[in-house]
């Protein structure tokens, strides 16, 4: 069974840094790119990077680039979101995803993130 | 990078057939046959119900059905039913990234 977990979430003041981790297990980390999702409070969702299954490509929204890094470790089956200069904008649930082809086919339960002094 | 543009509501009665339909452009949904659909049900993770268009992950009901028509697809839920209540998220490839639609709220009257 597919399972991702998200950890690291938690209150921030803004400016401040934060990572976030995604364990998976029950398939092969290594073969799927993988993605980090994130949901303000009673908003929609927003994509906001993805990187492939080596790490050797990765893709931003506009609005994180710069402050944001996604990175993995195949050896250890983890997914990462390094998140700096945080904003009070910032304050959501982030979802760490699976690709299955051009679909997110498996979600975390999400971890959240508030942005606040 | 900017959303795909949904409706914020639809309703319909149990047995109804109700369409929701996600408005891009030729950079994104009428670029590329990579439109996904999720549906969202309140304090819970997205679940994907359509890839590709058209294509349902097993387990999902056939009720579910997508289409896509130029800058425009559009998911279909045929024979409503009151667990159909929720939020639906169209999703599109746009060569590199991925822009999410704005949302869809599906009430069962």
């Amino acid at each position: 069974e597919v399972q991702l977990v998200e950890s690291g979430g938690g209150l921030v003041q803004p400016g401040g840094s934060l990572r976030l981790s995604c364990a998976a297990s029950g398939f092969t980390f290594s073969g799927y790119w993988m993605s980090w999702v994130r949901q303000a409070p009673g908003k929609g969702l927003e994509w906001l990077a993805n990187i492939k299954r080596d790490g050797g490509e990765i893709y931003y929204v506009d609005s994180v680039k710069g402050r944001f890094t996604i990175s993995r470790d195949n050896a250890k089956n983890s997914l990462y979101l390094q998140m700096n200069s945080l904003r009070a904008e910032d304050t959501a649930v982030y979802y760490c995803a699976r690709y299955t082809d051009y679909a997110l086919a498996y979600w975390g339960q999400g971890t959240l993130v508030t942005v606040s002094s | 990078q900017s959303a795909l543009t949904q409706p914020r509501s639809v309703s319909g009665s149990p047995g109804q057939s109700v369409a929701i339909s996600c408005t891009g452009t030729s950079s994104d949904v009428g670029g590329y046959n990579y439109v996904s659909w999720y549906q969202q049900h309140p304090d819970t993770a997205p679940k994907l119900i359509i890839s590709d268009v058209t294509k349902r992950p097993s387990g999902v009901p056939d009720r579910f059905s997508g289409s896509k028509s130029g800058n425009t697809a559009s998911l279909t839920i045929s024979g409503l039913q009151a667990e159909d209540e929720a939020d639906y998220y169209c999703c599109s490839y746009a060569g590199n990234n991925y822009v999410f639609g704005t949302g869809t709220k599906v009430t069962v009257l």
